[in-house]
């Protein structure tokens, strides 16, 4: 079974620095990934994901994660962090176990925008 | 909007007593997940469904049964709650085959255990 590991449980900076959210998973042969946020009171919404193809990819809102397969991550990463950006993030692998791709969740690294 | 609503939103139970929490979905998604959020923890899954009357236990199921007798509605049972119960619970449906497609969730139900 997957683990994924979140190397951070908070994060504080201010607004518009940069910021790197970690995450590792444990190997395998084919895996897909996935960063979710979550606001307060709500349930998580899918940030962005990473299939297949070009091993940078990003979000409508200006975060982006790279697949790193040799070293098992998938950072997030935004420039220039909003107050808006303060949540909680979710980083996710699936793999095929049993026939069906569960879906296996980090425990979260809470971001936290200072004015 | 991915068209799932879970009810209750909030419910207070005590110890002891069984626990009902409704997922109902829109969409006619054949993947259904049930998941616990706890401070520290994040998400674990506790049951998901790949189908009508088709369902498996995920890591943390001890204590909780499901049931799926219609498509768009998944069922979590808390057979005898407990305070170890106490937890935000999260529906979540899949909008492809379950191959690599990302999740869609409900509000969650939030579950006092007294």
């Amino acid at each position: 079974a997957q683990s994924v590991t979140q190397l951070d449980s908070q994060v504080p900076v201010f607004e518009e620095a940069p910021v790197e959210l970690r995450c590792n998973y444990s190997s395998s042969v084919s895996v897909y990934l996935f960063w979710y946020v979550q606001y307060p009171n709500q349930g998580l919404q899918l940030l962005l994901k990473y299939l297949s193809g070009s091993t940078l990819v990003e979000s409508i809102n200006g975060f982006e994660a790279e697949f790193n397969k040799s070293q098992t991550s998938f950072h997030l990463r935004k420039p220039s962090v909003h107050i808006s950006d303060t949540a909680e993030y979710f980083c996710a692998v699936s793999d095929l176990t049993g026939g069906s791709y569960i879906p296996t969740f980090g425990r979260g690294t809470s971001l936290i925008v200072h004015p | 909007d991915a068209g799932i609503t879970q009810s209750p939103r909030h419910k207070v139970t005590e110890t002891g007593t069984p626990v009902t929490l409704r997922c109902h979905q829109t969409e006619n998604h054949r993947y259904m997940y049930w998941y616990r959020q706890d401070p520290g923890h994040g998400l674990r899954l506790i049951h998901y469904s790949y189908g009508v009357k088709d369902t498996d236990k995920g890591e943390v199921s001890d204590g909780y049964s499901v049931s799926r007798s219609k498509t768009e509605d998944f069922l979590l049972t808390l057979e005898s709650a407990t305070s170890s119960q106490t937890s935000v619970y999260f529906c979540a449906i899949s909008e492809g085959t379950g191959y690599g497609s990302p999740l869609h969730f409900g509000n969650g139900t939030r579950l006092t255990v007294t």
